[in-house]
């Protein structure tokens, strides 16, 4: 059971870039998230997703775009990186409102 | 909006000290709270979850406490060891907007040898 994973581990990007961060998880789990952790600020939701084909906007979603098309994959694409991105990127999943699974993170540097 | 604080933002504790890492929340409409810990370079670990129902979670040296009604979390951690130290995050999970975890920025953690 390798729980949540996410590639890669970490990225340079030049501005106006596109990339796309990968995250998979094996638990069946319905719910899956994305997060980024910013110096000083506590993590922040970007999208989120509550089942495949569904998809909602978190609180600092301009930028990214994420679809949901099977339960284990919930990619996070960056359209035109800009240096703001600049960030660790969290992928999460639960089942119901339990416990929150994380993935080891994404460390993203735009230029 | 939900506001999370952590005070201290940086603790450092001789090895085999009891401590208590501070939570507090401005909305106490919660559905519950849990604790994280995250070492240098990774990923959040779950700690404990504690329900709105409930008054405190236990996991061998670890218990946490929940005050709704005061909007205080804590995070008991006894006879410390230097494995201990990381960064420990409180995140609660409200009742409304409830697919949103709302994130401390932490308590890092030093447990000197």
């Amino acid at each position: 059971n390798a729980g949540v994973t996410q590639t890669p581990k970490f990225q340079v990007l030049k501005t106006g870039q596109s990339m796309t961060l990968q995250c998979a998880q094996d638990m069946n789990h319905e719910y899956m998230s994305w997060y980024r952790q910013d110096p000083g600020m506590g993590l922040r939701l970007i999208h989120y997703s509550v089942g495949a084909g569904i998809t909602d906007q978190g609180e600092v979603p301009n930028g990214y775009n994420v679809s949901r098309s099977t339960t284990e994959d919930f990619p996070l694409r960056l359209l035109s990186a800009a240096p703001s991105q600049t960030s660790v990127y969290f992928c999460a999943s639960r089942s119901g409102r339990e416990t929150q699974y994380f993935g080891p993170g994404t460390r993203l540097l735009v230029l | 909006k939900q506001e999370v604080t952590q005070i201290p933002a940086a603790l450092s504790v001789p090895e085999g000290e009891n401590l208590v890492l501070n939570c507090s929340f401005t909305d106490s409409a919660i559905y519950n709270l849990q604790w994280f810990r995250q070492d240098p370079g990774k990923g959040l670990t779950s700690l404990l979850l504690i329900q709105s129902s409930q008054r405190e979670q236990t996991s061998g040296r670890l218990n946490a406490s929940l005050d709704k009604s005061s909007g205080r979390s804590t995070l008991y951690i006894a006879a410390s060891q230097p494995g201990d130290s990381a960064t420990y995050l409180c995140a609660v999970r409200p009742l409304s907007g409830a697919n949103n975890l709302f994130f401390g920025t932490g308590t890092r953690l030093t447990v000197i040898p």
